[in-house]
């Protein structure tokens, strides 16, 4: 069972429409990143959210951290093909040593 | 600029061989992780070292063992490959977490990853 369960896993939309991505739990954590992995290459972080509620804007992505801390949001305005790719959300876990708990990802495909 | 450096991106190695995975990193990083990364499954945390000939259980470490004889290098090893250790192998670092009961929301800089095939 992962502890953070990512949806939907596929998604396939057309230039321009707009897109979420969830990252759900049980569980509440202090902080939660979204990372994006192109093919080929490793994730890359996109952004860092610490307190709940909080909402960080970054282009054309918006992120939101549920206001108990168990739960995050992507959403993706006026998706462009360069927004293609797997999106990850990953969690700090309760101990120390900066560990990372990882969802299973969301395939992202944008087409023109 | 940060770079994170796996030795191998495509491997191919046979059931029973020991295969080592090395990993890099130029940015003084404390800590260094090895995660394996399977379709629908995610990444997962095979193992991890916060300092020099230090090492760490991950989630899934049976199978599999580390080396950290120097700060800027994590080597991965199989000591003898399997078929169901066949993923694509990522590396990465971060700067030192908090002390211990306080939690790290650092970045993880990853590198390209090592795609491994084991027949």
């Amino acid at each position: 069972t992962q502890l953070l369960e990512q949806s939907p896993q596929f998604l396939s939309i057309q230039e321009g429409e707009n897109l979420t991505v969830y990252c759900n739990s049980s569980s509440v954590f202090s902080s939660l990143q979204w990372y994006r992995q192109e093919p080929g290459e490793g994730p890359v972080l996109l952004v860092t959210v610490v307190t709940g509620g909080e909402v960080k804007k970054l282009k054309r992505l918006t992120f939101q951290f549920g206001d108990a801390r168990k739960d995050s949001s992507l959403h993706i305005t006026a998706a462009q093909p360069g927004d293609t790719g797997l999106y990850l959300c990953a969690a700090d876990t309760t101990d120390s040593w900066g560990k990372l708990q990882f969802g299973a990802g969301t395939q992202v495909v944008v087409t023109p | 600029d940060v770079k994170v450096t796996q030795s191998s991106r495509y491997l191919v190695k046979r059931t029973g061989e020991k295969v080592f995975l090395e990993c890099v990193q130029d940015m003084d990083h404390e800590n260094m992780f090895w995660y394996r990364q399977d379709p629908g499954l995610g990444l997962r945390l095979i193992y991890f070292s916060y300092d020099v000939k230090m090492k760490e259980k991950g989630d899934i470490p049976e199978g599999y063992s580390v080396s950290r004889e120097k700060k800027e290098r994590f080597s991965l090893i199989l000591e003898s490959a399997s078929t169901n250790q066949t993923s694509m192998y990522l590396c990465a670092s971060s700067y030192p977490s908090g002390y211990s009961g306080t939690t790290n929301t650092g970045e993880l800089f990853f590198g390209e990853g090592s795609r491994l095939t084991v027949l």
